[in-house]
């Protein structure tokens, strides 16, 4: 978790909130990624930026929104979460997501989401 | 299409004896593989890659990894278990050759809790 940072750690909404997930990365890495982790299922990814651009959205419903407004910085915007979406949301980071790189990626402590 | 299979839900050794964590893959191309660990509200820690070359592969806090092409496996071994190995292990692997969108991807097997009992 060294070099990747997650706020906040826990976090508790409504469904009609609004909320925002922060990660900060300090590797000089130039990509970085948003994975959900649920109980019992693999780690799903959600978003791919690779130098501040988007370059995967996995299907991900539109009530998640990420916003990289430069290499170090990640966002995840919530807004009528439903009781489903709560789960372990993890940051990561690397070098860059070249499809044929072997960097291997730098995951942050992950925000623990519950939706009431 | 691409997938990591960790056949065991949980291992349990005796702290000092040998550990393996078991994984299998399946790629349409050359796989990079590698290893995570996750400790309990941590995030997942980079513990060792297969890329290329020397199938023993050698990593973080004594782990090891073998990669065995003819049988598709990447298994994780550890000469002597210490409690502090009790983790979430997680298997991935990236297809370099794959096609589309799902070239590039990291694709993870579900885990493995490993328990090391003193």
């Amino acid at each position: 978790e060294t070099g990747v940072t997650q706020t906040p750690r826990h976090l508790v909404m409504g469904m009609t909130n609004k909320k925002s997930l922060k990660c900060e990365q300090h590797l000089g890495h130039n990509a970085m990624y948003w994975y959900k982790q649920s109980a019992k299922k693999p780690l799903e990814l959600m978003f791919v930026y690779n130098f501040k651009e988007q370059t995967e959205n996995n299907s991900v419903p539109s009530r998640f929104s990420p916003e990289c407004p430069n290499s170090s910085h990640l966002f995840l915007h919530l807004h009528t979460l439903q009781p489903e979406d709560s789960a372990l949301y993890l940051c990561a980071s690397s070098q860059d997501s070249n499809p044929r790189g072997s960097y291997e990626q730098y995951f942050g402590p992950g925000t623990r989401l519950t939706v009431t | 299409a691409q997938s990591v299979a960790q056949p065991e839900d949980q291992v349990n050794v005796a702290e000092g004896n040998p550990l393996t964590v078991k994984c299998t893959y399946s790629v349409s191309g050359n796989p990079y593989l590698f290893w995570y660990v996750q400790y309990p509200n941590r995030g997942l820690q980079f513990l060792l890659k297969y890329i290329t070359g020397d199938n023993l592969v050698k990593g973080s806090y004594g782990f090891e990894a073998e990669f065995n092409k003819s049988q598709t496996s990447f298994h994780l071994k550890k000469p002597s278990a210490l409690v502090s190995d009790s983790a979430l292990y997680f298997c991935a692997v990236r297809d370099w050759a794959g096609r589309g969108s799902t070239l590039g991807r990291l694709y993870f097997g579900r885990g493995t809790q490993l328990t090391v009992w003193p």
